[in-house]
């Protein structure tokens, strides 16, 4: 089974900030396949990007997504204070489809 | 966009089964895939298995023997239930779906907190 392992496990950092989170796969994948949810306290996940670097309906364009094989990242350029949560990567290619563990984003 | 409300009760006792059930929107329930996922305290998420409108069902092999999953088109909700439940069951349990691939979860809920007691 698909293993993703998110890095760092909390980043602490201020508004207007560039924001860069990791997620490597156990083994190599297709970027076709993935994706990233954020999640605020209290409010539902929502998909920020699918297809390793399409955004989803509403979101800004601060977000960005690059990578390859096993290494991915999600870049948030300027952070905002409503990007402060956490972010899961998840690969949907093959079920059973898993998800990293997070990276929650504070602020500093 | 589509909106999902999952409900159920929050205390089941070990041994029993859980049962929740997400109701849709609107009539999405016969264009989407439909997930449920769980994140027991502390854990990453973890999904537990999709419902198309068809019935098809596709499970996390590792809850396989445990889940059921159906669907109710007239009523717009789609249901998860788990049986022979213990403490490790305990988690937020989220309903999703996915419009375009069944593991891409495009909308969710906000989750609902079930304990297992003893």
């Amino acid at each position: 089974e698909l293993v993703l392992t998110q890095s760092p496990g909390t980043l602490s950092l201020s508004p207007g900030e560039r924001a860069t989170l990791s997620c490597r796969a156990s083994q190599s994948v297709t970027s076709d396949y993935l994706a990233w949810y954020q999640h605020r306290p209290g409010q539902a996940p929502r998909l920020l990007l699918y297809g390793e670097s399409v955004r989803a309906i509403g979101i800004p364009d601060r977000f960005s997504g690059s990578g390859s094989g096993t290494d991915f990242t999600l870049t948030i350029s300027r952070l905002e204070p409503e990007d402060f949560a956490v972010y899961y990567c998840q690969h949907y290619g093959n079920s059973p489809y898993t998800l990293g563990q997070g990276t929650k984003l504070e602020i500093k | 966009q589509v909106q999902l409300r999952g409900s159920g009760p929050g205390v089941v006792k070990a041994s029993e089964t859980l049962s929740l059930t997400c109701s849709v929107s609107d009539n999405s329930i016969s264009k989407f895939y439909w997930s449920w996922i769980r994140q027991p305290p502390g854990k990453r998420l973890e999904w537990i298995g999709f419902i198309y409108h068809t019935g098809y069902t596709n499970y996390n092999p590792a809850l396989k023997s445990r889940v059921t999953m159906s669907i109710d088109r007239s009523k717009n909700q789609f249901s998860l239930t788990l049986n022979s439940v213990t403490a490790a069951d305990t988690a937020v349990y989220y309903c999703a779906g996915g419009e375009w691939a069944p593991g891409r979860f495009d909308t969710w809920g906000q989750g609902t907190l079930v304990t297992v007691s003893s």
